[in-house]
């Protein structure tokens, strides 16, 4: 089955921890992208890759990092210097330039405990 | 900056309504635009794909269209069920970034 899946499903992460968030996709994209979204609002952007060992960096990429290391894997690290993580995480991935269909994971949703 | 607008936030309306959700953006060098359909705590399922040279789109009992010129993108639902509850996002997609609206909150009253 093609598609993108993101683990895991619900991440606890303690004050002062750095917590890692999978997404593969299957689909042979060569673009991808990690959103955040808070309850009652609209997607937006962290980080964006079009092409393996390139990423470039979101509107609110501050305290989050990445690497694009294979074209199927692109992991989302949420650092100790993101004050305020807890939200839904998607992770997303398309054709490059934009010319294609964009595909979404099932999400992940990492709560600070 | 591309900003992409939704309207209305929520909508109620009764099962069997044909009923029309707006979508506009400020840029209108785009690629693309694309729907999408969120249910709660899930990801998001892509509805339709309009390319910058097609004015609609249609699925089953969805049909979207686009104008470039004037920014705007309409989503038509016809006969309306239930399960068409959900919350209804357009993404344009300029360069190589998709940029979303807020969402329109859906409910379908049986």
């Amino acid at each position: 089955d093609g598609g993108i899946t993101q683990s895991p499903k619900y991440l606890f992460r303690k004050e002062g921890q750095n917590v890692t968030l999978s997404c593969e996709q299957n689909l042979n994209h060569d673009a991808m992208y990690w959103y955040r979204q808070d309850p009652g609002q609209g997607l937006r952007l962290i980080y964006y890759s079009q092409i393996v060992n390139d990423f470039q960096k979101g509107d609110i990429a501050e305290g989050y990092s990445v690497s694009r290391e294979k074209k199927e894997s692109f992991p989302l690290t949420v650092t100790s210097a993101q004050k305020n993580p807890t939200a839904f995480y998607l992770c997303a991935s398309s054709t490059t330039g934009g010319f294609g269909e964009a595909f979404f994971g099932q999400g992940t949703r990492l709560t600070v405990v | 900056k591309q900003e992409v607008t939704q309207i209305p936030a929520a909508l109620s309306v009764p099962e069997g309504e044909n009923l029309v959700l707006n979508c506009s953006f400020t840029d209108s060098a785009i690629y693309n635009l694309q729907w999408f359909r969120q249910d709660p705590g899930k990801g998001l399922t892509s509805l339709l794909l309009i390319q910058s040279s097609q004015r609609e789109q249609t699925s089953g009992r969805l049909n979207a269209s686009l104008d470039k010129s004037s920014g705007r993108s309409t989503l038509y639902i016809a006969a309306s069920q239930p399960g068409d509850s959900a919350t209804y996002l357009c993404a344009v997609i300029g360069g190589d970034k998709l940029v979303f609206g807020a969402g329109t909150i859906l409910r379908v009253k049986s």
